[in-house]
């Protein structure tokens, strides 16, 4: 079974910090994804990475792929309230179905 | 443009009742369909998915089940619900590959 672990489960902070959230995990997968989603709503992809030491850059958003594509991180700079909402990264390998293994989640607040 | 539709938005439901849970996909042919139940602001848990009409894997024994009658419909139901059914369902596509997932918007599901 694959898991993928997220640190740190909740982050409460004021605009304007930066903040980095990880995701971990013992299994190599061929895609990482990360999304957001707000209370009451479906997740929405922000990004996908595919390749390992991969960087993409989303605005305030950078999002990292390891290596060896175990982890992930995901890095916002100057946090704004609108960042606020839980962020999920998720696995996925190549396959039939194809299938996305979340990871346990991180909420995160920015306060004014 | 791909738009994916589910139904109800929130559902409250007596113990031993029946349930249908409605997803569909537009825009697009021959999808993967998933669904993902989701503990209160945590990671999502597969529990069905689909890579064509007819076609359904189960990823955890439970008390639901799901069908995909149409090629861009799918289904969950349970003949009779558990209080620990209660639940966010999210119902998503993707195509195959390494790509990002859509959702839809949920379904709050609370047994009584």
């Amino acid at each position: 079974t694959q898991l993928l672990e997220q640190s740190p489960q909740f982050l409460s902070i004021q605009e304007g910090e930066n903040l980095t959230v990880y995701c971990n995990s013992s299994s190599v997968f061929s895609s990482l994804q990360w999304y957001r989603q707000e209370p009451g709503e479906g997740p929405v992809l922000l990004v996908t990475v595919v390749t390992g030491g991969e960087v993409k850059k989303l605005k305030r958003l950078t999002f990292q792929f390891g290596d060896a594509r175990k982890d992930s991180s995901l890095h916002i700079t100057a946090a704004q309230p609108g960042d606020t909402g839980l962020y999920l990264c998720a696995g996925r390998n190549t396959g039939t179905a194809s299938k996305l293994t979340f990871g346990t989640g991180t909420r995160l607040q920015v306060t004014l | 443009s791909q738009t994916i539709h589910q139904w109800p938005a929130t559902l409250v439901q007596p113990v031993g009742s029946p349930l249908s849970l409605e997803c569909t996909v537009e825009g697009t042919s021959n999808p993967n369909l998933y669904w993902y139940r989701q503990a209160a602001g945590r990671g999502l848990q597969l529990l069905f998915y689909s890579v064509g009409i007819g076609q359904i894997s189960s990823e955890v024994p439970q008390n639901l089940s799901a069908s995909r009658p149409q090629d861009r419909q799918f289904i969950l139901s349970s003949k009779k619900l558990l209080l620990s059914d209660s639940g966010f369902y999210l119902c998503a596509w993707s195509s195959t590959g390494i790509g990002g997932y859509t959702f839809g918007s949920g379904t709050r599901l609370t047994v009584v």
